[in-house]
């Protein structure tokens, strides 16, 4: 078993840019969140997927469109890319998070992807 | 008020010394509660989850919980250089839909020779 891979591991854009980070886990885990971490800021949630057909905004959602295309993956989308949106990105995968199933959701990380908008 | 707050640190513990990283939330209604060490470049690992007030050992790590005074702390006996890591405290905030982790900004540990 993989876990939870993420793709590109790094990029690099242009200010306006648009890119899709992926996120893919063999785990048949019901929930999936994407996180961005910045020096000193700990892991923010930008969106989640409790379930598949379900997404949720997070504490940082501004900028970001995401996808939950099957219960495996859960795309996120940066459709105009700023310099503020520099950071390294984590997607998560969990067995709970859902209504009545959250009780313990222990999340599983992906490598990362360490993004620069230029 | 951060939902999640840690010391940011960095604390620095000798070699086989007791290290002791705090962590307070504002969610009185929070069940599930979570330590993640991150090595520097590298996703965050679970090292400790606990659910219900007192104390979890498990080898060198005793996760404590006080769901009334809303504070969690984590206790790594035998410090050893390999400890050396960003911990992150998670706390699980269930919500009317579903429920989502918040975490902490992250204590810097550094365990010295």
């Amino acid at each position: 078993n993989a876990g939870v891979t993420q793709t590109p591991k790094f990029q690099v854009l242009k200010t306006g840019q648009s890119m899709t980070l992926q996120c893919a886990q063999d785990m048949n885990h019901n929930s999936m969140y994407w996180y961005r971490q910045d020096p000193g800021m700990g892991l923010r949630l930008i969106y989640y997927s409790a379930s598949e057909g379900t997404t949720d905004k997070g504490e940082v959602p501004n900028g970001y469109n995401v996808s939950r295309l099957n219960k495996r993956e859960f795309s996120l989308r940066l459709e105009s890319a700023a310099p503020s949106q520099t950071s390294v990105y984590f997607c998560a995968s969990s067995d709970g998070g859902g209504r009545g199933l959250g009780a313990k959701n222990i999340q599983y990380f992906g490598a990362g992807t360490r993004l620069s908008v230029l | 008020q951060k939902e999640v707050e840690q010391n940011s640190g960095p604390l620095s513990v000798p070699e086989g010394a007791i290290a002791s990283l705090n962590c307070t939330y504002s969610d009185r209604g929070s069940q599930s509660f979570f330590w993640y060490r991150q090595y520097s470049g590298k996703s965050p690992e679970l090292i400790m989850s606990i659910y219900s007030n007192g104390d979890k050992e498990d080898g060198r790590f005793t996760a404590q919980l006080n769901k009334a005074s809303q504070y969690v702390s984590l206790l790594i006996r035998d410090s050893q250089p390999s400890d050396s890591a960003t911990y992150l405290c998670a706390v699980n905030m269930v919500q009317s839909s579903a429920s989502k982790i918040i975490f902490g900004s992250g204590t810097r540990l550094s365990i010295r020779p």
